[in-house]
């Protein structure tokens, strides 16, 4: 079945460690991929979108992520969290010309101070 | 910056129930879009609107949802006989495009 899979739901890094979050998609084609980020009791906020050109995207809050098409991955990356980044993390496909995002199931991101 | 505005952030109602999910997009942006959030589970995707007219919509929404954009800035959700496993969190989308979408904060919807 066509899916957007994040294999970590739930990780724990102390402030200052590196991160990087995995999302993997199983559709075929063109394909848009997104980041959002969800703090505690607020909505979807956009981290980062690939559409077309580099596959490594840089975000916001020092996010960057890469677009590996051979293994259907855009994995997000931060060199160094902050206790302020906890929070879910979802990745999210859009598929060719449909308008409809894919989310994957999200990972929750606690950041120890 | 722009937002997206949903109203209210919280409602509770009876199994059997009428809702009306309110949604205020972005006032230039020409897609919307419902998506929802059972707790603990990923965000899914009920339906887009484009032109007056839905554009695509999921299994999930069946014949109890319905959505209207009654006077050109509101952006409505309803469900016609809540359900328990209606209980989620609601999330209106606009987008200028068929991208870039900008999420409202939710509503969170109980069923009781």
């Amino acid at each position: 079945a066509q899916s957007v899979s994040q294999h970590n739901h739930h990780v724990i890094l102390s402030e200052a460690a590196s991160l990087e979050l995995g999302c993997n998609y199983s559709y075929g084609g063109t394909v848009n991929l997104f980041w959002y980020v969800q703090y505690p009791g607020q909505h979807l906020q956009l981290l980062l979108k690939y559409f077309s050109g580099d596959p490594l995207v840089k975000g916001i809050k020092g996010f960057e992520a890469e677009f590996i098409k051979s293994k259907f991955s855009f994995n997000l990356r931060k060199p160094s969290v902050q206790w302020s980044d906890t929070a879910e993390y979802f990745c999210a496909v859009k598929r060719g010309s449909q308008g409809n995002l894919i989310f994957g199931k999200g990972t929750k991101l606690s950041v120890k101070p | 910056e722009p937002e997206v505005t949903q109203t209210p952030s919280h409602q509770v109602t009876q199994m059997g129930q009428e809702v009306i999910l309110r949604c205020v997009p972005i006032s230039n942006h020409l897609y919307f879009y419902w998506y929802r959030q059972i707790l603990g589970q990923k965000v899914e995707f009920l339906v887009s609107f484009y032109n007056n007219e839905i554009s695509e919509k999921s299994e999930i929404f069946d014949d109890q949802f319905s959505v209207e954009r009654p006077d050109g800035s509101n952006f409505t959700l309803k469900i016609r006989s809540t359900k328990l496993e209606d209980s989620a969190m609601y999330f209106c989308a606009s987008s200028e495009q068929s991208y870039g979408y900008t999420f409202g904060s939710g509503t969170r919807l109980t069923v009781v």
